[in-house]
């Protein structure tokens, strides 16, 4: 089946530096990935939505110069927190819809970004 | 605005016993319907999927939903929990290509 992967699983990092997570579909050509954010014990909210060779199109109240998105090529996303803080603390999970357009969406094994 | 709806923040069930664990959706029209189960600082893994047809569906680990159309549910059901089973359990409705909506989540705890 459709298998997407996530790297790194986790990081722990200093206040201020920028942190790179990166989303790869690896049997598939993904034009659309997506990116989540997940508190403890709630629900997925949708970050933004990647679209290959464009700009990224973000949620309401999502800062795009804080999470920076580029999808380069049709199998690779990245995710880039800038001058991550601890509130940017967080489980962050990377999704990809293959090329042909229909859902569902395949989800990585998720980020733990832990800023100290 | 569509929503999708999992009443039950917690469920604890004893080994063997039956599993129903409910979602409802607000949506003007058919909504794509999805289960996902998400372990302990992992990502999601997806049960089972309805698009069209028949409102029965099966999905893996024993899993099955039935698409209620009149009640806006699509519920998940096992007959028998095992206590791998014990995880996080989310309803998405996909509205279109691009827009997926997800519950707030149902965490399953299972008895020995």
């Amino acid at each position: 089946g459709a298998v997407v992967s996530q790297h790194p699983s986790w990081v722990i990092c200093k206040s201020g530096t920028s942190v790179k997570i990166e989303c790869r579909s690896l049997d598939f050509q993904a034009t659309t990935m997506f990116w989540y954010r997940q508190f403890p014990k709630q629900s997925l909210m949708l970050m933004a939505t990647s679209n290959e060779g464009s700009k990224a199109t973000y949620e309401q109240g999502v800062e795009k110069d804080k999470f920076l998105i580029n999808h380069a090529s049709l199998t690779l996303s990245t995710l880039t927190v800038t001058s991550a803080h601890p509130e940017d603390s967080s489980f962050y999970i990377c999704s990809a819809r293959d090329a042909a357009g229909l859902q569902p969406q395949h989800f990585g094994d998720g980020t733990r970004l832990s800023i100290l | 605005a569509q929503s999708v709806t999992q009443p039950d923040i917690h469920i604890t069930v004893s080994e063997g016993a039956s599993l129903e664990l409910r979602c409802n959706y607000s949506y003007g029209a058919t909504p794509y319907l999805f289960w996902y189960v998400q372990s302990p600082g992992q990502g999601l893994q997806l049960l089972l999927k309805y698009f069209s047809g028949d409102t029965l569906v099966q999905g893996i680990k024993g899993f099955e939903a039935e698409f209620k159309r009149s009640q806006s549910s699509f519920n998940l059901r096992k007959p028998s929990v095992h206590w791998s089973d014990a995880a996080e359990y989310f309803c998405a409705v996909g509205i279109n290509n691009n827009d997926m909506r997800f519950g707030a989540g149902t965490r399953l705890t299972v008895k020995p």
